[in-house]
């Protein structure tokens, strides 16, 4: 059972719009949230994270936002630019309690593919 | 460069071989993770270290897995009698005990032959 899902496994934007991603949660014990890019042949990169707190974190072009209620959160990229080429990875944690994350639980992850 | 480094990147192996992979962690990291990454897949978590104590396995993680972090510097991650089931990328990371962020090497590639 898929804890964190990305149903969508692609997205293509054009550059300079804005990229949007979404991802899914069914477990309400998840508390933080990360997002993270992963290029090929390289490990994942963290990009930015949310605390169930907050209903919105901003870092530059990237701007998470998260919706308790609806188990939902979303990551804008705004302006969408070629190098943000990549495959991006949603993760979550329950561990808010201690402070760190024991385990991340990750998505399937969403292509995107910002076209010049 | 002091990020999270792995060895090796790349390893063929026939099934029923034993191998072993090594991750060295950011220095001021006192916790390390090992994940597995098969195609079109996230990472699934394996285990988790603080310092040389290994605090969670996940179930992914049969009899055939070991992992150790002896100094609670670098860790290695054996693979005995390796399965065809076991080709996947192994991805290490490392963060603060302090700190939801994990920072990831670049992996290393198994394929079981």
């Amino acid at each position: 059972d898929q804890q964190v899902k990305q149903n969508s496994p692609s997205l293509s934007v054009q550059e300079g719009r804005i990229s949007i991603l979404n991802c899914d949660y069914t477990n309400s014990m998840f508390d933080y949230f990360l997002w993270y890019k992963k290029y090929p042949a390289e490990g994942p990169t963290f990009l930015i994270s949310i605390s169930s707190i907050k209903d919105k974190n901003e870092d530059g072009r990237f701007t998470v936002f998260l919706n308790k209620s609806a188990k939902h959160l979303s990551l804008h990229i705004v302006p969408s630019q070629p190098g943000d080429s990549a495959v991006y990875f949603c993760a979550a944690s329950d561990d808010i309690s201690s402070g760190s994350a024991r385990q991340l639980t990750f998505g399937s992850g969403t292509q995107l593919t910002v076209l010049p | 460069d002091t990020g999270v480094s792995q060895d090796p990147r790349h390893k063929i192996t026939k099934r029923g071989q034993n191998v072993t992979f090594r991750c060295d962690p950011i220095s001021e990291h006192n916790r390390l993770y090992w994940y597995r990454q098969t195609l079109g897949q996230g990472p699934e978590f394996l285990t988790y270290f603080q310092n040389e104590a290994q605090l969670e396995k996940s179930r992914l993680l049969s009899d055939r897995f070991s992992a150790e972090r002896p100094k609670g510097s670098f860790s290695t991650l054996e693979i005995q009698r390796t399965e065809q089931g076991d080709s996947a990328m192994y991805l290490c990371a490392s963060s603060r005990s302090t700190s939801y962020e994990q920072y990831f090497g670049p992996g290393t590639r198994l394929t079981v032959t």
